[in-house]
């Protein structure tokens, strides 16, 4: 077991371009979370999967953003028409089955996005 | 509104000394409570969490935190900092009534001197 892995794990783009990133979640881990964090700031929940069902999403999830998780193994998630404010850093997390509260989740090193 | 608060951005203390970083949430009820930790290029590590029972909770790397609901405090605790344990802290809660995401403070950052 690698752990929770993303790509890429810099990315840097031009306003007005799309980007998406990867993640990898722990193998039997079927709930699988994004979150962003933005400097000084700690993870702030975007979405969550369970299995490849896309089951909550936060409102800073705008409308240019899309996830997917489309055979409940890895995701991706699409931010279009980046901006400026959109520079953070992106960090999935995955958990066992079961997928109680109180359960770890376990987090990648995440993706830091730069919009030039 | 409900949150998490870390009221100390940044902390300083000398290797060998012994270290507190404060953590206070506003929940209606006792959520899950954690601990992470996040290293420079490293993704967030769980050192501990409270669920229910005892208060004090032992974790990894001689940490430990305790609970106490009179205050709405999980303050995390080391007896001696090494200057390997310098990083972000992060205390997240998970609420009971719902349990899919965290919520997370603002951190504290660790320095330690030698």
């Amino acid at each position: 077991d690698t752990g929770v892995s993303q790509n890429p794990r810099h990315k840097i783009t031009k306003r007005g371009q799309n980007v998406t990133f990867r993640c990898d979640p722990i193998s039997e881990h079927n709930r699988l979370y994004w979150y962003r964090q933005t400097l000084g700031q700690g993870p702030e929940f975007l979405t969550y999967f369970q299995n490849e069902a896309q089951l909550e999403k936060s409102r800073l999830l705008s409308d240019r953003f899309s996830a997917e998780r489309p055979k409940g193994s890895f995701s991706t998630l699409e931010i279009q028409r980046t901006e400026q404010g959109d520079s953070a850093m992106y960090l999935c997390a995955s958990k066992v089955s079961g997928g109680a509260s109180y359960n770890e989740q376990f987090f990648g090193p995440g993706t830091r996005l730069t919009v030039l | 509104a409900q949150s998490v608060t870390q009221p100390d951005i940044h902390i300083t203390v000398s290797e060998g000394a012994s270290l507190e970083l404060r953590c206070n949430y506003s929940y209606g009820a006792t959520p899950y409570l954690f601990w992470y930790v996040q290293s420079p290029g490293q993704g967030l590590q769980l050192l501990l969490k409270y669920l229910s029972g005892d208060t004090l909770v032992q974790g990894i790397k001689g940490f430990e935190a305790e609970f106490k609901r009179s205050q709405s405090s999980f303050n995390l605790r080391k007896p001696s900092v090494h200057w390997s344990d310098a990083a972000e802290y992060f205390c997240a809660v998970a609420l009971t009534n719902t349990g899919n995401q965290f919520y997370f403070g603002t951190g504290t950052s660790l320095t330690v001197i030698p």
